[in-house]
């Protein structure tokens, strides 16, 4: 089973639309979930964090966590044709020491349609 | 500017040789990342430290080599031991502590002549 598993699309939506994006880990322990945006030929892009249950807003996006079922999601609201590109879910996996050791899925190409 | 610095953008191995990648950051992080990313598939981590002279193998380090002699610094050598090294190679870096997210410079391309 997969650690962190993505649909890896594309999802195509219209401009002005809401983008849904979603994300399930198996680990129990994990503390930490990121969003990252990476456009074709580019590193990702860190867009959001979230740490405990509940949504997190920060613009057009907000993060959903519910620890409980293990899933993390990602809304983008009024949709641009900017936002094409794919997101990549990590998940803090506990492991030794003090690095931050993410773990990523294999993301979810977004498609903003005109 | 704070950042993390990749060089060269884009690198080309001949058969038999050793390549090394250059990451570069000047955000104070106390931890620093190698990951490798292959067309349709998500990150992979080859090498992470925490502090400097230390670091740790993650799940693919077969054919890598590391160093970190100083904070700044955490270049990444692809042995010729590595069979299949044409992908994009990522330098990240992160502040100390478990739930630190972590940011990522531009990247390298390393392809086989």
């Amino acid at each position: 089973q997969k650690e962190v598993e993505q649909n890896s699309g594309p999802l195509s939506v219209p401009e002005g639309a809401i983008a849904s994006l979603n994300c399930t880990y198996s680990d129990r322990v994990s503390q930490s979930f990121f969003w990252y945006r990476q456009y074709s030929g580019k590193s990702p892009e860190l867009i959001m964090s979230i740490y405990s249950n509940g949504d997190k807003e920060d613009g057009r996006f907000t993060a959903q966590l519910n620890k409980a079922s293990q899933y993390v999601s990602l809304l983008i609201r009024d949709s641009q044709p900017s936002d094409s590109a794919t997101y990549l879910c990590a998940v803090n996996i506990v492991g030794p020491g003090t690095a931050s050791k993410l773990t990523f899925g294999t993301g979810t190409r977004l498609q903003v349609t005109l | 500017d704070g950042g993390i610095t990749q060089s060269p953008k884009y690198l080309f191995r001949k058969e038999g040789q050793n390549v090394t990648l250059s990451c570069e950051q000047n955000l104070n992080h106390d931890a620093m990342y190698w990951y490798r990313q292959d067309p349709g598939q998500g990150l992979r981590l080859i090498y992470y430290s925490q502090i400097v002279n230390d670091f740790q193998k993650g799940d693919i380090a077969e054919g890598y080599s590391v160093s970190r002699e100083k904070k700044e610094s955490f270049p990444l050598t692809v042995t010729s031991a590595q069979k299949n090294p044409t992908a994009f190679y990522l330098c990240a870096s992160s502040k100390a502590g478990g739930n630190q997210p972590q940011h990522f410079g531009d990247g390298t391309r390393l392809s086989i002549l």
